[in-house]
């Protein structure tokens, strides 16, 4: 299994500012994903990082808005650009371990007032 | 694409009692399928995962099984107990849609367990 921390675990932040939320990672991966979980509902993958090249983002998600930095196998940086009141949610950070399970981050909970 | 269909948002149930949570989805049968529990302000955690040429799997008191015919995944908790509340989430792996080794995931079903 792998264990993984973000931080901040919180934080309220002002429109039109932007956050960076950071994923450490106890072993070395190929594979981190970052995901969003708004309230009430089931988590929503923004985007696929892997180590030594671009992220790839899902549908609806663009880098200028997440951008996103994987400079090593356990480290990975998401940022949620000039923000609304709408990206408030919780933001996962994922690992693919062995046997194709996941292991996820406590989350970061974001409010934009 | 892919749509994955949790039916029950909540269920609530007596101690003891076997709680049984579906999973549906409606295109294409994955390689596998998993399911995980989320506590509240918790990531998600990893319970059990089936492959597609698997009808059963158990995992103490978990059972899990899977019907690519119907399209659907039962999981299943004997004996629950009130420690087991929590939202359950059903994930499928993304590869054949989008190539990607990533998971989708359910709305989830809330468990309830009454003492």
């Amino acid at each position: 299994s792998a264990v993984i921390s973000q931080k901040p675990s919180r934080d309220i932040c002002q429109r039109g500012t932007s956050l960076t939320i950071q994923c450490q990672v106890d072993s070395q991966v190929t594979m981190m994903f970052w995901y969003r979980q708004q309230p009430g509902q089931s988590l929503t993958l923004i985007a696929t990082a892997n180590q030594g090249s671009e992220a790839t983002y899902e549908s609806g998600f663009v880098i200028d808005k997440f951008p996103i930095s994987r400079p090593n196998l356990t480290f990975s940086t998401l940022t949620v650009s000039n923000m609304s009141p709408e990206d408030s949610s919780i933001y996962l950070c994922s690992v693919l371990g062995q046997k194709e399970t996941q292991y996820f981050g406590p989350g970061t909970r974001l409010l934009v007032l | 694409s892919q749509k994955i269909e949790q039916n029950s948002e909540a269920l609530n149930i007596q101690e003891g009692k076997t709680a049984t949570l579906t999973c549906n989805y409606t295109n294409y049968s994955p390689a596998y399928l998993q399911w995980y529990r989320q506590d509240p302000g918790r990531g998600p955690v990893f319970l059990l995962l089936i492959r597609e040429n698997e009808k059963e799997k158990r995992k103490e008191r978990l059972k899990v099984t899977f019907d690519t015919t119907l399209k659907q995944s039962l999981f299943h908790i004997t004996a629950s107990q009130p420690a087991d509340s929590a939202t359950y989430l059903c994930a499928l792996d993304m590869r054949i849609d989008t190539g990607r080794r990533a998971l989708t995931f359910g709305s989830g079903t809330r468990l309830q367990v009454q003492p």
